[in-house]
């Protein structure tokens, strides 16, 4: 079975623009969540998605934003960005939102 | 807020020789916890995980402990390899809640 797959690896952004990054869960798996990672810290929780809803959302403004594919790839979306939004953004994938979740390797996101 | 603490940013073990990691919780609602062992430039990986209702869970070389009176729960690793050498986090879940709350990490060193 593949893993979850994340892309790009790493980007570099100008503060004010808008940035994309892109999912592709564990085969089978249903639930897609995104964290972020700043440096020194643990993955902090953006938001999670059911099967094309988002179910569950932490303490991030409205400027990220995501979807969920029907065949339950994501997408996590950064507008305006800022300097603190500097970061390594992990992709998690879940069965039914069990705690079996396999995270990706990350896209590390410079905004300059 | 800080909700998951691993106050111990560092440690250096022997090869062989015993690791004990640390972790401390303050929310009560949390049912299930979860270990994570993440290498550079990789996601984090599933190591251990232990429900509430439990106070140890045996995997291998690896042995997790569970004190819900002190909100604490401990990592061992036994012998420790150098292969062990990453960073690991503690997560904690609340019971129907979708997100993993993580600590700060812990760098593990094995000494040959």
């Amino acid at each position: 079975e593949t893993g979850v797959t994340q892309s790009p690896t790493h980007l570099i952004k100008t503060r004010g623009q808008q940035v994309t990054l892109r999912c592709s869960s564990q085969s089978g798996h249903n639930t897609v969540s995104w964290y972020q990672q700043a440096l020194g810290q643990g993955p902090q929780f953006i938001f999670q998605y059911y099967r094309e809803e988002e179910n569950g959302r932490g303490n991030f403004p409205p400027r990220f934003s995501g979807l969920q594919f029907p065949n339950y790839s994501s997408e996590l979306n950064v507008n305006a960005l800022e300097l603190d939004d500097s970061a390594l953004y992990l992709c998690a994938s879940s069965l039914d939102g069990n705690y079996g979740y396999t995270f990706g390797s990350g896209t590390r996101l410079t905004v300059v | 807020d800080q909700q998951v603490k691993q106050n111990s940013p560092s440690l250096s073990v022997q090869e062989g020789r015993i690791s004990i990691l640390n972790c401390d919780y303050t929310n009560s609602m949390f049912d299930y916890f979860l270990w994570y062992k993440k290498y550079p430039a990789e996601g984090p990986t599933f190591l251990i995980s232990i429900s509430s209702i439990k106070d140890k869970n045996e995997d291998g070389r690896f042995t997790v402990f569970l004190n819900k009176s002190a909100k604490h729960l401990s990592l061992h690793i036994v012998p420790s390899q150098p292969g062990d050498s990453a960073v690991y986090f503690c997560a904690a879940r609340g019971f129907g809640n979708e997100k993993l709350t993580f600590g700060t990490g812990t760098r593990l060193t094995i000494i040959p």
